[in-house]
Formats: structure tokens, sequence, C-alpha cells
């Protein structure tokens, strides 16, 4: 089956230093990956996603996420973080359809907290 | 074009009592979700739906019924409700064909006591 995996839940950083939030994934076949960020008290809404092609992925926000099949890896980084980047990050994979279904197993999420 | 709504937004039931989450969506897509979010756990499949009148299970159904009478609603049923339902509960839409995101609602937050 497959599962996502996010290996810090919780990331404290200071205003304006890059941050990395890192994503692994398990999957025996080609996947579809998606970041998607929550701020408080709100729904998600999509930062990216790969698809295919180029692995860095370019998101809003200023946020970009490298594919590496090798590693099964999609992390997610951001050269400068502000205060309103603090919310909860979640990494989320096409299921084991490729997609089709598009149901997302996702992982279990990293509280990012930006200090001044 | 509000994209998609959830009603109620909060609700507090006690143990045993039953009630209906309403989502609704404008974007005429045809694949709908139901997921629970509890902390920690990260977001997890309940029901879904790949169009008007099917319904499927997701990772944890049981406690849930769903249907999608129409191709814009997904109601959620709690027949009867349990202290473990207490979540916050998101609906998700989709438009048909492989790599689309999923566009979430606001979210229900319900405190089951």
């Amino acid at each position: 089956a497959q599962s996502v995996t996010q290996l810090d839940s919780q990331v404290p950083v200071f205003e304006e230093a890059p941050v990395e939030l890192r994503c692994n994934y398990s999957s025996s076949v080609s996947v579809y990956l998606f970041w998607y960020v929550q701020y408080p008290n709100q729904g998600l809404q999509l930062l990216l996603k790969y698809l295919s092609g180029s692995t860095l992925v370019k998101g809003i926000n200023g946020f970009e996420a490298e594919f590496n099949k090798s590693q099964t890896s999609f992390h997610l980084r951001k050269p400068s973080v502000h205060i309103s980047d603090t919310a909860e990050y979640f990494c989320a994979v096409s299921g084991p359809d490729g997609g089709s279904q598009g149901n997302l197993i996702f992982g279990k999420g990293t509280k990012l907290s930006v200090k001044p | 074009n509000a994209g998609v709504t959830q009603t109620p937004k909060f609700r507090v039931l006690k143990t045993g009592q039953s009630m209906t989450l309403l989502c609704a969506q404008d974007m005429n897509h045809e694949y709908m979700y139901w997921y629970r979010q509890d902390p920690g756990m990260g977001l997890r499949l309940i029901h879904y739906s790949v169009g008007e009148g099917t319904t499927a299970k997701g990772e944890v159904p049981d406690g849930y019924n769903v249907s999608r009478l129409k191709k814009q609603n997904f109601l959620l049923g709690l027949e009867s409700a349990a202290p473990s339902q207490t979540s916050v509960y998101f609906c998700a839409v989709r438009r048909t064909g492989k790599g689309y995101e999923q566009y979430f609602g606001p979210g229900t937050r319900l405190t089951v006591t």
C-alpha cells in the first residue's frame, strides 16, 4: 500500500530564514505528488503539484519542491520565510491507480512556525 | 462563485444523536470526497463519489453513510454519533482525469459529547 511520511511534525524557524519540509513516499508505480497548506481554521489550499517532466516544481507564495524518484522524496523549500507562512503543510500522493480516481493519501502534516 | 461550501461550520452532538453534513459545489466537478482531520493524523478519506448517484468507501468509512443524489451536493451522515467521531470534517471536489488537484471546503468542526 502507498504511504506518505512527513519526517518532521513541527519546524520552528526565524523570519527570513530558509526552510525545507521533508516528504517521502512509498509506491511501486508512478505517482502524482502534491503539497497543500492549511492556515489556522481554514481548509487546505494547493501549493504545488508534480505530475511529470521537470523535477523542480514552483508553486505559490515562493515555495518550490523537488521530485527525487531514486530517493522517493518530494521536499518542499522556501528560501526566505515570512510570518504569514506559519501554517500546517501536507504532502500527498495519488492512489495506486495512478490518479484516475483522484484519491489522495496524505502525510500527517508538518507545522511550520515562523518567529520574528 | 463560492467554490466548495460546507454546512454547518460547527456542531455539538450528544452520543447517539444523528446529523447530516452538507457539501455543496458550484464548480461542476464530478468527484467529491469526505475527509476527517484529527490532530497528528493528517486527513483520512471517509467516503467518495465519482459522479451523481455513486458512492464508495474510503479508508475510515465505519459509522458514516453518504449520498450523492445531485451532482453538486454530497451529504455525510452520522446515524448514531460517538465521541470517536469528534473531528474536523472536510469536503473536497475534483474534476475528472488524472493529476488534477482537489479543492477543499472550509470544514465542519464536530464535537460529540
